[in-house]
């Protein structure tokens, strides 16, 4: 099976500050892959998504790195707010399916 | 727009009763995915169904059937529950492989 895990299970940030929350991933064969945000009671939410003929894309406020030469994935939320609490998955997809980390829970500290 | 609906929200089951899992999507999606979510384990693959008529097994199947009778449709089925299968349950689908997944807001089962 496919294997994906996480540096860190917990990361606290100060209000304002930038977070990173890191992730590696086994497969090679992964081409595609995407970070979802999880807040208590709720499904998976997407947030960003990068494909493996990228390193680097941005959205609002985020920021997704992909280095494919050591398969590590990262996710940079910039002037990280108290609404970005919440446990953040990373996910990749060598084809049709969607393997997942064990996530990494966020604290934002006002 | 609805999105991905599961039914029911919650559900205390009896070990050894069986029980189906309902998802219903309205984007016309062709793939969809049950996963199970535990503590410490993250979002793990049961089965999944890349266009209606077709399923396969992803990592943790044993205990569950799926079928996909059409596009809209997608349930999971325990033909006898065991106290492990307590866990919550999240739906989700993407219109093909390679695109993002959209989640349900999962189904919490317990065992007992």
């Amino acid at each position: 099976g496919e294997s994906v895990g996480l540096h860190l299970p917990t990361l606290s940030v100060q209000e304002g500050d930038n977070s990173i929350i890191n992730c590696a991933y086994s497969n090679s064969a992964s081409d595609y892959f995407i970070w979802y945000k999880q807040e208590s009671g709720k499904g998976p939410q997407f947030i960003i998504d990068i494909r493996s003929n990228m390193d680097k894309r941005q959205g609002q406020r985020v920021t997704v790195l992909l280095n494919k030469t050591v398969k590590h994935l990262s996710l940079q939320i910039a002037a990280t707010q108290p609404g970005d609490s919440a446990v953040y998955f990373c996910a990749e997809s060598p084809g049709n399916q969607f393997y997942f980390g064990t996530g990494t829970s966020l604290t934002v500290i006002p | 727009t609805a999105g991905i609906t599961q039914a029911p929200t919650s559900q205390i089951l009896a070990a050894g009763r069986s029980m189906t899992l309902r998802c219903t999507q309205d984007m016309r999606h062709n793939a969809m995915y049950w996963y199970r979510q535990d503590l410490g384990l993250g979002l793990r693959l049961i089965h999944y169904s890349n266009t209606a008529g077709t399923t396969g097994k992803g990592e943790v199947p044993d205990g569950y059937s799926v079928s996909r009778a059409n596009t809209d449709d997608f349930p999971l089925t325990l033909a006898s529950a065991v106290p492990s299968q307590t866990s919550v349950y999240f739906c989700a689908s993407s219109a093909t492989g390679g695109t993002e997944a959209f989640f349900g807001q999962g189904t919490r089962l317990t065992v007992v």
